[in-house]
C-alpha cells in the first residue's frame, strides 16, 4: 500500500527564518511527487511536480528537491503569505491516482 | 480563464436526503476526480475518471454516485446512505494518463453540512 507522510504536522517561523518540510513515502512505483499548497477553505494549488531523484524545482522562495524517499520543500526567507497548508502527494499506477499526505501547516509570524 | 468551478460553496442538507455537487472545467482536460477531505486526514480519492461514460471508484466510493456524460462535467452524487457525508469535497482535473500532464488541479471546493 502506497504511504505518504509529511512531517512537521505543523512549523511557525519568524519572517526570514529559513526551513524545510519533509515528505517522506513508501511506493511500488513512483510516477510523479507532487506538492501543494491550500489556503484555509481552498481548493490546494498546485506547486511543483518532480519525477526522479536528483531533481530540483523553484518557484520564489520555495525549491523542492526529492530522493528515493523523499522529498524537501525549502522555504527561504519566508514571508507572512507563504503561511499555508502545504501538501505532498504521490502518482503511482496506472489513472493517475494520487495518494496525498496529511500536510504541514506552516505561520510565518513577523 | 482556463478553471474548474464547484458550486455551491456552501451545502446544508437534512439527514436522509441526496444531494448533488457540481463541477464544471473548461480546461480540456480528459480525467476528472473527487475527493473528500476531513480534518487531521489527506485527501481520500472517491470516483475518477478517466474518460467521458467511463469512470471507477476510488478508496471511499460507498454511499456515493457519480456521471461523466460530457468531459466537461463530472457530478457527484452524496447519498443517504453515506454514513458521515459532513466533509470539504474537492473536485480536480489532469489531461489524463496518455501524453503526460500528471498534475491535478483542484476547484474551489464545496462544503457540506448534514444535519
Amino acid at each position: 500500500e502506497d504511504q505518504v507522510t509529511q512531517s512537521p504536522e505543523a512549523l511557525r517561523l519568524q519572517e526570514g527564518e529559513s526551513s524545510s518540510l519533509n515528505c517522506s513515502y513508501t511506493v511500488s512505483g513512483l510516477r510523479g511527487l507532487f506538492w501543494y499548497r491550500q489556503d484555509p477553505g481552498k481548493g490546494p494549488e498546485f506547486l511543483f511536480t518532480l519525477y526522479s531523484a536528483g531533481e530540483e524545482k523553484e518557484k520564489e522562495r520555495l525549491k523542492a528537491t526529492l530522493t528515493k524517499k523523499e522529498s524537501f520543500l525549502h522555504i527561504t526567507a519566508p514571508k507572512p503569505e507563504d503561511s499555508a497548508t502545504y501538501l505532498c502527494a504521490v502518482g503511482t499506477g496506472g489513472g493517475n491516482k494520487l495518494t496525498f499526505g496529511t500536510g504541514t501547516q506552516l505561520k510565518v509570524e513577523l | 480563464d482556463g478553471g474548474i468551478t464547484q458550486s455551491p460553496k456552501y451545502l446544508f442538507r437534512k439527514e436522509g436526503q441526496n444531494v448533488t455537487l457540481s463541477c464544471e472545467q473548461n480546461l480540456n482536460h480528459d480525467a476528472m476526480y473527487w475527493y473528500r477531505q476531513d480534518p487531521g486526514q489527506g485527501l481520500r480519492l472517491i470516483y475518477y475518471s478517466q474518460i467521458v461514460n467511463d469512470f471507477q471508484k476510488g478508496d471511499i466510493a460507498e454511499g456515493y454516485s457519480v456521471s461523466r456524460e460530457k468531459k466537461e462535467s463530472f457530478p457527484l452524487t452524496v447519498t443517504s446512505a453515506q454514513k458521515n457525508p459532513t466533509a470539504f469535497y474537492l473536485c480536480a482535473s489532469s489531461q489524463g494518463a496518455i501524453g503526460g500532464g500528471y498534475e491535478q488541479y483542484f476547484g474551489p471546493g464545496t462544503r457540506l453540512t448534514v444535519t
